[in-house]
């Protein structure tokens, strides 16, 4: 099946520092990627949907010139989040569409990262 | 715009006993999809079922299963004879076609031996 690697499952920074998280599909292309943040006890909040070649597509409330996301290739995609500040610690999620057997699509998700900044 | 609601936030029981999760949806889509997820611990999401739009069949799947009734929007989720390694945080999540999930706050289940 679709298998979604996210790296690192850990982090830890200083504020101030930038973090890069990596997503890559290992066995299907994925043109689109969404990038989740999950705060303690909380649910999964979108941050993000990138499609591969093109710019990301921001929610509302979510800076983009904090959180920066490529997706230049089918098979990746990366957030980094620059100048980090301990707010910004938090469980980040990645996620693929993947075609789906049948009609429509499903989701793969990465293992997530737990960043902290100190 | 798209909503998920689990009113439970948290459930307790004992191993062995049935639990139901309830998960309540918004769309204006005509298709759509629902999920649930199991999340534990270690924070990874497990995947549990898809379900599209236009199929109301409820499934089965060894001790879970899922009952889908459009007319009351609900997609619920039912844990038979419960075991301690069910405790986790269960999502119910809605997708458009193709597009993001958007996600309900989840129910923390606590099965106590």
């Amino acid at each position: 099946g679709a298998v979604v690697s996210q790296h690192p499952s850990r982090v830890i920074c200083k504020s101030g520092t930038s973090v890069k998280i990596e997503c890559r599909s290992l066995d299907f292309q994925a043109t689109t990627m969404f990038w989740y943040r999950q705060f303690p006890k909380q649910s999964l909040m979108l941050m993000a949907t990138s499609n591969e070649g093109s710019k990301a597509t921001y929610e509302q409330g979510v800076e983009k010139d904090k959180f920066l996301i490529n997706h230049a290739s089918l098979t990746l995609s990366t957030l980094t989040v620059t100048s980090a500040h301990p707010e910004d610690s938090s469980f980040y999620i990645c996620s693929a569409r993947t075609p789906n057997q049948g009609l429509g699509y499903g989701y793969t998700f990465g293992s997530g990262t737990r960043l902290t900044v100190v | 715009a798209q909503k998920v609601t689990q009113a439970q936030t948290e459930i307790s029981v004992v191993e062995k006993e049935d639990v139901t999760l309830d998960c309540v949806y918004e769309t204006r889509d005509t298709t759509y999809y629902l999920f649930w997820y199991k999340q534990p611990p270690s924070g990874e999401l497990v995947f549990l079922i898809r379900r599209n739009s236009f199929d109301e069949q409820n499934e089965i799947s060894g001790r879970y299963s899922w009952n889908f009734q459009k007319s009351t929007s609900s997609f619920n989720f039912t844990i038979t004879a419960s075991q301690v390694v069910d405790s986790a945080v269960y999502f119910c999540a809605l997708g458009e076609y193709g597009n993001k999930l958007v996600f309900g706050a989840g129910t923390i289940l606590r099965v106590k031996s």
